[in-house]
């Protein structure tokens, strides 16, 4: 069975640090993995998708990594913002099904 | 382009009462669509899932149930709910045949419910 974790739970940083969020799976025999960000009380918005064929994906600040033979993915933030705080997901799809699983999350907070 | 509603937003409702919450997608055809809830302080879970018209699945034997009445519309309800349905309702969907593995999943902007 498939699971999902992340590493740190919660973080707090000052504006303008790097950071980086991790995530491990299990099952290595995925699809692809897909970081989110979710707002509090709002749906999640869908930040990179990494197919399982690709070692990374890019978008503006933000770069996420694929190992999918350690089973790791890390989402790299630079030059982090205020804005950027909210509670970061990820999740993969498995080869054995469409299902979207996911982790439990990190709580960023960027500090003025 | 694709766009995913959800409603209603938020939604307080005593226990035993019956449950309906809706979600259409527009703008593509025979989309693979979910249910998921976020309980507090607890990660996401999928509740069920939806291949076609018709087409349910479930993963967790519960107090819901979901039906899929039209290509695009996908409806979670309950005859009688209870207080540990409370949480955060998203519904997503991903193109078929190849969403899921090439473009991953859209979510709803969600229904927060509370049973009291």
């Amino acid at each position: 069975k498939q699971e999902v974790t992340q590493i740190p739970a919660a973080l707090s940083v000052p504006e303008g640090e790097n950071l980086v969020l991790n995530c491990s799976f299990t099952d290595s025999a995925i699809y692809n993995l897909q970081w989110f960000r979710q707002d509090p009380g709002k749906g999640l918005t869908s930040l990179l998708l990494i197919q399982s064929s690709q070692r990374e994906q890019t978008s503006g600040r933000l770069n996420a990594s694929l190992d999918k033979s350690s089973g790791r993915s890390t989402l790299y933030i630079a030059a982090s913002q205020p804005g950027d705080s909210a509670t970061y997901l990820c999740a993969v799809i498995g080869d054995s099904s469409y299902k979207l699983i996911f982790g439990s999350g990190t709580r960023l907070l960027v500090r003025p | 382009s694709q766009t995913i509603h959800q409603w209603p937003a938020t939604l307080v409702q005593p226990v035993g009462s019956p449950l309906s919450l809706e979600c259409t997608v527009e703008g593509t055809s025979n989309p693979n669509l979910y249910w998921y809830r976020q309980a507090a302080g607890r990660g996401l879970q999928l509740l069920f899932y939806s291949v076609g018209i018709g087409q349910i699945s479930s993963e967790v034997p519960q107090n819901l149930s979901a039906s899929r009445p039209q290509d695009r519309q996908f409806i979670l309800s309950s005859k009688k709910l209870l207080l540990s349905d409370s949480g955060f309702y998203l519904c997503a969907w991903s193109a078929m045949p190849y969403g899921p593995k090439l473009y991953g999943y859209t979510f709803g902007s969600g229904t927060r419910l509370t049973v009291v």
